[in-house]
C-alpha cells in the first residue's frame, strides 16, 4: 500500500464546475505539499501546508492532521486548470523523514471542458 | 529572479553509457533536491544535497548519484543506463533552513532522458 493516496485518478469536468482532489496519507507529516504537473512536465508548487486551510485566487487546499486527509478544491473550474495535480507528504522526524524525502501520490489527471 | 534551470532538456542515451544531468537552483536557495518520473512509479525522491553534502538519499541503486558546488549547482550522475532509467528527471530548489522545518520547492523544467 502507498503511502499517500490520491483519488480520483481521473476527473473529467465541465466548465465553472467545482473540483475536489482527495490525498490521504499513512505516515506522520511536517507538511504536506500540492503540486501542479502541465503537460511536457513542468511542476508549480500550488500549497505547502502542515495545518488548517490555505487559498490562493480559485484554488483552496484543507488538511486534517488527526485524520491523516488534505483536500484540494478548485472553485469555477476553467479549462486552463486541466493538468495533473499531485500530493506529497514531507514526512516528519518521528516518522524517520526529513522535510525534503517527499513521497508522492500517483497525481489525480483533471480535464475540465468548455 | 531567474527559475531553476535543467540542461540539457532531452537526452537520448544507449545502455550502458552514463549520463550527467545539470541543475542550478534559485539565487539564494542552498538546498537541491532531485527526482525521477516514470508513468509506472511516478514521482520519486533520489537524493537532497544541501552546503555541498548529501543530506537525504531515497531507494535508488549507487548508480545513481549525485554532487554539489559551492555556488549550489548540483549535477546528478546515472552510470551503466538501463532501460528502465528512461524518465523525466527534475529537480527543485528551496530555501533551506534546518532538515526538518518544511519549505516551498520550486521545480525545474526537468531533464527527458531516453535510454535506447
Amino acid at each position: 500500500k502507498n503511502e499517500v493516496e490520491q483519488s480520483p485518478q481521473n476527473l473529467t469536468a465541465q466548465e465553472g464546475e467545482f473540483i475536489t482532489i482527495n490525498c490521504s496519507y499513512s505516515v506522520g507529516i511536517s507538511a504536506l505539499h500540492w503540486l501542479q504537473q502541465h503537460p511536457g512536465g513542468g511542476i508549480v508548487s500550488l500549497f505547502m501546508l502542515s495545518s488548517g486551510k490555505k487559498k490562493h485566487g480559485r484554488l483552496i487546499a484543507t488538511i486534517n492532521i488527526q485524520e491523516k486527509h488534505s483536500s484540494l478544491h478548485i472553485t469555477a473550474s476553467h479549462p486552463r486548470d486541466s493538468a495533473v495535480y499531485i500530493c506529497a507528504a514531507a514526512p516528519s522526524r518521528n516518522s524517520g523523514g526529513s522535510n525534503y524525502k517527499l513521497t508522492f501520490g500517483k497525481g489525480t489527471l483533471l480535464t475540465v471542458n468548455p | 529572479k531567474a527559475g531553476v534551470t535543467q540542461t540539457p532538456r532531452y537526452l537520448i542515451k544507449t545502455r550502458g553509457q552514463q549520463v550527467t544531468l545539470s541543475c542550478s537552483p534559485i539565487s539564494g536557495h542552498r538546498s537541491v533536491s532531485w527526482y525521477q518520473q516514470t508513468p509506472g512509479q511516478g514521482l520519486q525522491f533520489l537524493f537532497e544535497y544541501f552546503s555541498e553534502t548529501q543530506r537525504n538519499k531515497g531507494n535508488f541503486p549507487g548508480r545513481f548519484s549525485g554532487r554539489q558546488f559551492s555556488n549550489s549547482r548540483s549535477e546528478m550522475n546515472v552510470s551503466t543506463l538501463e532501460l528502465g532509467d528512461s524518465a523525466l528527471y527534475l529537480c527543485a530548489s528551496s530555501l533551506a533552513r534546518g532538515a526538518y522545518v518544511s519549505v516551498e520547492q520550486f521545480f525545474g523544467p526537468g531533464t527527458r532522458l531516453t535510454v535506447l
